[in-house]
């Protein structure tokens, strides 16, 4: 069965430096991972998808996020915050196959940024 | 280009009495469409998921229902609402038919509060 792990429930940075969110994924084979962003009271809004290939992903809003099957991680990183990327993050993995195409998500990571 | 609806965005209920929230897609045909309920706090909880009109699936037993009059419209329903009713509830929609590991797009929710 599918499950992903976000370990840091929250996390602190200042604006302008870098940031990396960690997501672990359980998947019997290649799955399909994403990135949500989540702002307080709104929906969530996808910044970017792995399917296959390049195991480097470029995202919107200057993210990116890098799949590593060895270590089951698909983690999400910028090299410099805003204080506008204060919100909720999700991680979540799909499976490879036709129909409905359900996600499971992580429990998600807070993100505060101080000036 | 594709968007989702969901109605209302906010709404108040005492206990006992009954539930519809609707949600609408427009832009595409056939989609999968999905209920989530978000806990404060919590990540995303799947609560139905939809292939087709009048083809509804249930992830967790529950005291809510979920129906699929038409191909792009999604209603979730409860005859009597609970205080455990009480969340943050999500539609999404996926492409549907042959596509594999497509990203789910989100609303704006709905934050229900039972009184």
């Amino acid at each position: 069965a599918q499950s992903v792990t976000q370990p840091d429930i929250h996390i602190t940075v200042s604006e302008g430096a870098s940031l990396e969110l960690r997501c672990n994924y359980s998947y019997g084979a290649t799955p399909y991972l994403f990135w949500y962003v989540q702002s307080p009271g709104q929906g969530l809004q996808l910044l970017l998808k792995y399917f296959s290939g390049d195991t480097l992903v470029q995202g919107i809003k200057g993210f990116e996020a890098e799949f590593k099957r060895s270590q089951s991680s698909f983690n999400l990183r910028k090299p410099s915050v805003h204080w506008s990327d204060a919100a909720e993050y999700f991680c979540a993995v799909g499976a490879r196959k036709t129909g409905a195409n359900n996600l499971f998500f992580g429990t998600g990571t807070r993100l505060t940024v101080i000036p | 280009s594709q968007t989702i609806h969901q109605w209302p965005a906010t709404l108040v209920q005492p206990v006992g009495s009954p539930l519809s929230l609707e949600c609408t897609v427009e832009g595409t045909s056939n989609p999968n469409l999905y209920w989530y309920r978000q806990a404060a706090g919590r990540g995303l909880q799947l609560l139905f998921y939809s292939v087709g009109i009048g083809q509804i699936s249930s992830e967790v037993p529950q005291n809510l229902s979920a129906s699929r009059p038409q191909d792009r419209q999604f209603i979730l329903s409860s005859k009597k609402l609970l205080l455990s009713d009480s969340g943050f509830y999500l539609c999404a929609w996926s492409k549907g038919g042959l596509y594999v590991g497509e990203p789910q797009h989100f609303g704006d929710g709905t934050r229900l509060s039972i009184l």
